[in-house]
């Protein structure tokens, strides 16, 4: 079974300061990770993905294999990334692909 | 809009009822996926759909079916509707089905049962 845990339901940091969105999860095979990004009215959108190794808006993420993590960081928040994030994991489920999501972290940026 | 649409935006009805829930994917995807978004569960895979066959389930009652039809738009059905299917129900669409593909999310439905 494949499961990913996002353990903060709210987060919240003022405006260039360090943040990081904390993702575990849990399978047995070799996972691919991806982070997607929900902004106040939008739909849901791939923020990044571990193979590819970028950073997308200044954030990144590293796919930690002995500690099951996959955390979202950003070095320096501002105000327009507070949105809801979510973390997922495609792995095989039976014979086909699965993609499973956290429950998501709502990050809020003050001023 | 060449992207995931969905249809229709909000849809309040009552307990029992049933209704229909349409995605039209993205121009040249050919899997649909289907997933209800609550606050107390957050975003649950529902089912999938390859060039019109199921191809993988996930928490889906058996109150709730769906099907991709021949031009690749699905529906997702749900019947004897009760309280707790209140929820905002996404439909996603990739390239093919795959570990690494990439799925776009259309807008959602938000249903109310009251």
């Amino acid at each position: 079974a494949q499961r990913v845990t996002q353990p903060e339901k709210l987060l919240s940091v003022f405006k260039g300061a360090p943040v990081e969105l904390k993702c575990n999860y849990s399978y047995s095979g070799s996972p691919e990770l991806f982070w997607y990004v929900q902004y106040s009215r939008q739909r849901l959108q791939l923020l990044l993905r571990h193979i590819s190794r970028e950073s997308i808006k200044g954030f990144t993420a590293d796919l930690n294999k002995g500690e099951t993590s996959f955390h979202l960081k950003k070095p320096f928040a501002q105000e327009e990334d507070s949105a809801m994030y979510y973390c997922a994991l495609s792995g095989l489920s039976g014979s086909n692909y699965k993609l499973t999501f956290g429950k998501g972290t709502l990050l809020t940026v003050n001023p | 809009d060449s992207g995931v649409t969905q249809t229709p935006k909000h849809l309040i009805t009552a307990t029992g009822q049933r209704v229909t829930l349409r995605c039209s994917p993205r121009s040249g995807d050919l899997s649909v996926y289907w997933y209800q978004q609550s606050l107390d569960q957050g975003l649950q895979f529902l089912i999938q759909y390859y060039n019109g066959e199921e191809r993988a389930k996930g928490n889906i009652l058996e109150r709730f079916s769906a099907q991709q039809f021949p031009d690749l738009h699905s529906e997702l059905n749900l019947s004897s509707l009760e309280l707790g299917d209140s929820a905002l129900y996404f439909c996603a669409s990739s390239v093919v089905p795959g570990v690494g593909n990439e799925q776009f999310f259309g807008p959602g439905t938000r249903l109310t049962v009251l």
